[in-house]
């Protein structure tokens, strides 16, 4: 089974604070994505990467940034971590047809 | 950049009664993707459909892609309380030779006991 594993599953942090979200894939893929999840608002992809030290913006990457040294590892930055940044966030991998999905973090900014 | 509308945003049904969430796109789709996520749980992947007019049957759930492939349905006929949670379209778009997912708003599905 693929698993997409992120390092945490709760955080809570101050603001200004630089936030590092982990999130590691097994099953070599070359796609990976951040997402954040709000109520009303769905899924929305933050940055995606489809190979070692290449990214791209999604739709919402305004302070945010990302980091993928090692295939297996897409990291999600916060420079400096702000309320409305308060929000489950996604990690995703995929091949091809579909994505497959951590557990996810839910982020508390105070 | 292409987006996917989907609704109702929220829906209670009686045990037994049947579901549908529509999704919908202003701009022909190449495929459509269908997700659910469990309470306290992440999105797993359902099916994708990829030709207009397309239907596809798992168990009790009714996977359509309209012919024009701008739109999509999935029903599940008589509603079992294992069907709670939400239910996502989303769609895989090429990107500079890759590929991303846009996800639509989703729909919560609550089933009355």
């Amino acid at each position: 089974d693929v698993k997409v594993t992120q390092s945490s599953r709760y955080l809570v942090k101050r603001t200004g604070e630089k936030v590092f979200l982990e999130c590691v894939q097994d099953m070599d893929h070359e796609n990976m994505f951040w997402y954040r999840q709000d109520p009303g608002l769905g899924l929305r992809l933050i940055y995606f990467s489809y190979d070692v030290k290449m990214k791209e913006k999604g739709d919402i990457p305004e302070g945010y940034s990302v980091s993928r040294e090692k295939k297996e590892r897409f990291s999600l930055i916060l420079e400096s971590a702000s309320t409305n940044q308060t929000s489950m966030y996604l990690c995703a991998s995929s091949r091809d047809t579909e994505a497959f999905f951590g557990q996810g973090t839910r982020l508390t900014v105070v | 950049g292409q987006q996917v509308m989907q609704i109702p945003q929220y829906q209670h049904v009686q045990e037994g009664e049947d579901f549908t969430t529509y999704c919908n796109s202003s701009t022909t789709l190449s495929n459509i993707q269908w997700y659910k996520q469990r309470p306290g749980g992440h999105p797993v992947f359902l099916i994708q459909l990829v030709k207009s007019g397309e239907v596809k049957k798992q168990k009790r759930l009714t996977f359509q892609f309209g012919e024009a492939k701008k739109n999509s349905s999935l029903h599940i006929t008589a509603t079992q309380t294992t069907d709670v949670g939400t239910y996502f379209c989303a769609v895989s778009t090429h990107y500079s030779g890759t590929y991303k997912y846009i996800f639509g708003t989703g729909t919560r599905l609550k089933v009355l006991a």
